[in-house]
């Protein structure tokens, strides 16, 4: 399986700070890269499709980069309603695999 | 609009079989492309892909649980059901159905709110 390693696991941001998640895939997955958000309790929301794409209704503060095996999640301003964890997902190579996510807090 | 929901028990004892129930609406198993899979977290932790079915019955299971999964779609009532058999406390977790968005690559768009499974006896 791919494994999919998410850095760093945890962060500490405030509203209006630019942030950044890096997600490393152990072989090449070209640009089959899907991030998510998480709130507790809640489902996973899809962010960005083919590492870059960004899903209909996402706000373009969300942007992602890369391809191969480093990828790249940027929040351009932080907003109160994105505090949240973070997931990044493979899906070039069977199984389907997540990273461990990246929680973003106040 | 696509929406999805998943329902089932939220309590099942060690060795007992689950059987979890997605219902959906504003997308059919009868449509050429459409397909539905499980994806299931443990509390606290990452999320784990389970199952997939596509609307002309192709079905693709994790390597490492296929021995235990079971899924099956009822197109007239656009539901999608997974069965887990010899359920043990490790998968107690929430067990997500979600729509797939691309055929032949699991990536998957809309999902449900989840269900809670707790694996106790």
């Amino acid at each position: 399986d791919v494994q999919m390693t998410q850095s760093p696991s945890s962060l500490s941001a405030s509203v209006g700070d630019r942030v950044t998640i890096t997600c490393r895939a152990s072989q090449g997955v070209m640009n089959y890269l899907a991030w998510f958000q998480q709130k507790p309790g809640k489902a996973p929301k899809s962010l960005i499709y083919a590492a870059s794409n960004l899903q209909s209704g996402v706000p373009s503060n969300f942007s992602g980069s890369g391809s191969g095996t480093d990828f790249t999640l940027t929040i351009s301003s932080l907003q109160p309603e994105d505090f949240a964890t973070y997931y990044c997902q493979q899906y070039k190579n069977f199984p389907p695999t997540f990273g461990g996510g990246t929680r973003v807090e106040i | 609009q696509i929406t999805l929901k998943e329902s089932g028990p939220t309590l099942v004892k060690p060795t007992q079989t689950l059987t979890l129930t997605c219902t959906f609406s504003g997308l059919s198993l009868s449509t050429s492309g459409v397909g539905v899979g499980w994806i299931r977290q443990p509390p606290g932790k990452a999320l784990e892909w389970l199952a997939l079915i596509y609307w002309d019955d192709d079905k693709r299971y994790s390597p490492s649980l296929k021995s235990r999964l079971s899924i099956t779609k009822d197109t007239s009532k656009n539901q999608v059901v997974l069965t887990m058999t010899n359920m043990d406390p490790a998968d107690t977790g929430t067990y997500f159905c979600a729509h797939n968005a691309i055929v032949g690559y699991y990536y998957f768009d809309y999902w449900g709110q989840g269900t809670l499974v707790t694996v106790s006896s």
